[in-house]
């Protein structure tokens, strides 16, 4: 919300296709991730990334692929090799404070992915 | 890895009624916190618990964490037309060494019926 946009809202790609979503932030957070959210399943983390050139998998990355070369910017790219990529992708940020809680992470209004 | 239970999956009230959602865990958190979505958007911070057996009240919205802090809930008291939504648990676990990395509930959908 506020200062994370992605795009577009909905995907349509034909199977055997790979497809990248955007996701772009002005927030000036350290800190972004990419989640996969089916029904009845919530929000399962794909990949995330701290620092510009670093990032970690998550709990599903298998059959995706990501880039992190501006701090602003954290693409997602989804591979002919996920299985079933048909799904809601949600992409948020945070800052880093280092603090004993863990920062807030702010959505963006994500894209609905479509394989056909 | 880390999992987060959370009951019911749904849950339909008449307006004005309570609604409680829980969320536990096998293992002890760090912190935990609170998202809602509405229907057709993006989760929202609500927010964020992290010291064993505390309570936060926003409004007519009551957060508990647990003393071992393994489980949480989340009420609603009177509930309304605007509550309408799926409310999601997302939990940091202790001693972790992923800063930030949250693992979501399966999240609670709550309808409210006029």
């Amino acid at each position: 919300d506020g200062g994370i946009t992605q795009s577009p809202k909905y995907l349509f790609r034909k199977e055997g296709q790979n497809v990248t979503l955007s996701c772009e932030q002005n927030l000036n957070h350290d800190a972004m991730y990419w989640y996969r959210q089916d029904p009845g399943q919530g929000l399962r983390l794909i990949y995330y990334s701290q620092i510009v050139n670093d990032f970690q998998k998550g709990d599903i990355a298998e059959g995706y692929s990501v880039s992190r070369e501006k701090k602003e910017s954290f693409p997602l790219t989804v591979t002919s090799a996920q299985k079933n990529p048909t799904a809601f992708y949600l992409c948020a940020s945070s800052i880093i404070s280092g603090g004993g809680g863990t920062d807030t992470q702010y959505f963006g209004p994500g894209t609905r992915l479509t394989v056909l | 890895g880390q999992q987060v239970m959370q009951i019911p999956q749904y849950q339909h009230v008449q307006e004005g009624e309570d609604f409680t959602t829980y969320c536990n865990s096998s293992t002890t958190l760090s912190n935990i916190q609170w998202y809602k979505q509405r229907p057709g958007g993006h989760p929202v911070f609500l927010i964020q618990l992290v010291k064993s057996g505390e309570v936060k009240k926003q409004k007519r919205l009551t957060f508990q964490f647990g003393e071992a802090k393994k489980n949480s809930s989340l009420h609603i008291t009177a509930t309304q037309t605007t509550d309408v939504g799926t409310y999601f648990c997302a939990a940091a676990n202790a001693g972790g060494t992923s800063y930030g990395k949250l693992t979501f509930g399966q999240g609670t959908i709550l309808t409210v019926h006029p």
